[in-house]
This record gives C-alpha cells, structure tokens and sequence, in this order.
C-alpha cells in the first residue's frame, strides 16, 4: 500500500548545527511530497513541496528534493534555530483522485542554545 | 483572508456518547478534509468533502460521519464515543481536488474520552 516512513526522533541539536530528517515512500504513480511542521499546541502548517521528480522544495532555509530512484524526500538545513524547534511531518498525495494526504508519523526536533 | 477555523477547541466526553465537532474553511476553498492524529503519531485521513458530497473515506468506521454546508463549512460527528477516539482532529480546506493544491490546516479540536 501507499505509505511514508520517517526516522524516528527525538533529534536533539544545537543551535546552527545541520539538519537532516530522513522520509522514503511507498506509492502508486506518482505522488506529490509534503513537509508539514507542527509546533507545539498547534495544526499543521506547510513547509515545502514538491510535485515531481527532481523538484526541490524550500522554504525558511529548509530545503527536500524529491528523489523518484531512492523513493526519497529528505528534510535538510543548514543551520538550525532554538524556533525550529517542533514536529516535522512527512506527506504524499497520489496523482488522480482526492488529495488525501498520507503521513509519516513524524520526527521530533529539539535546538538547544 | 480568514484561515481555516475550529471549534471547540477541547471537548471531554465519556464513552458512548456522541460528539460535533465543526470546522471552517479559508475563504474560496470548496473542498474539506478530516484527519484524526493520536498522540505521538501521525494525522490519518478520516474523508473529504467536496462541494457538499463525500468525496473519500479512510479506514474509519461508519460511526465517523460528516457535512459539508452551502458555504463549505463542515462538520465531523461521531457516535458511540469509544476511549481510542481521543485524539485531536484537524480539519483542512483547499481549492478543488488536485493532488498537489496545498491544504490548509486549522489548530484542531482536542477530544478526550472518559
């Protein structure tokens, strides 16, 4: 079946280290790809997207490039902040169809200063 | 532009009862969907709505049930409360159905059951 797996979290860093959320997937056709961030108490917001192979997806300095041979959606930045401190969500939706989104079951960040 | 808006924001309900829970989309978005998110794990797909018909469902059973209203606003109903309903439950709204338009999420609905 279709499906997102993520690395499982906690991760824990500190402050301007560099981020890397690993995500593959298992679908039909081809999928759109999604990261969401949750913050604490909040919905989701979304952080980038991609639609296609090789597409890349950036946005905040955070940046995934969807890679159609590995099945993959890394989440990737450079430097991060104490404020991205939240749950990142790996997503798909299926090309055709209702844009049901399927998630990972998300990876815990926390930045220390 | 008014973003997607739910209530109420907390519910405690005991089990067998029934609960409403009520969503609002963003202006301009004629498509709606539910998603229940367990703690620690990741949002799953309830359904959809789209211009007031259901559109999709997840693995749910038929005691999940919904609307959507003239105005796209919707509501999730579930029967029979069960203690494994506690969750929180997101609405999302977007413009039309394609499969890469972005969905909007409101701030959710925290239901516990007793």
């Amino acid at each position: 079946g279709n499906s997102v797996t993520q690395m499982e979290g906690p991760v824990t860093l500190s402050e301007e280290a560099f981020l890397t959320i690993n995500c593959t997937y298992t679908a039909t056709g081809y999928p759109s790809l999604f990261w969401y961030v949750q913050y604490p108490g909040e919905g989701l917001q979304l952080l980038l997207k991609a639609t296609k192979a090789d597409d890349k997806g950036s946005n905040k300095g955070f940046e995934a490039t969807y890679r159609k041979e590995t099945t993959s959606f890394h989440l990737e930045k450079g430097s991060v902040q104490v404020s991205d401190s939240a749950v990142y969500f790996c997503a798909l939706t299926l090309s055709g169809g209702y844009n049901k989104l399927i998630f990972g079951a998300g990876t815990r960040l926390a930045v220390h200063p | 532009e008014t973003g997607v808006t739910q209530s109420p924001t907390h519910l405690i309900k005991t089990r067998g009862q029934q609960v409403t829970l009520r969503c609002s989309s963003q202006s301009g978005h004629n498509t709606v969907s539910w998603y229940q998110q367990a703690l620690g794990q990741g949002p799953q797909f309830i359904f959809q709505y789209y211009r007031e018909e259901e559109n999709g469902r997840g693995n749910f059973p038929p005691r999940f049930s919904g609307l959507q209203f003239p105005n796209y606003s919707s509501e999730l109903n579930v029967n029979a409360l069960e203690l494994d309903d506690s969750a929180l439950y997101l609405c999302a709204s977007s413009l039309e159905l394609a499969g890469n338009n972005e969905q909007f999420f409101g701030p959710g609905t925290r239901l516990t059951v007793l």
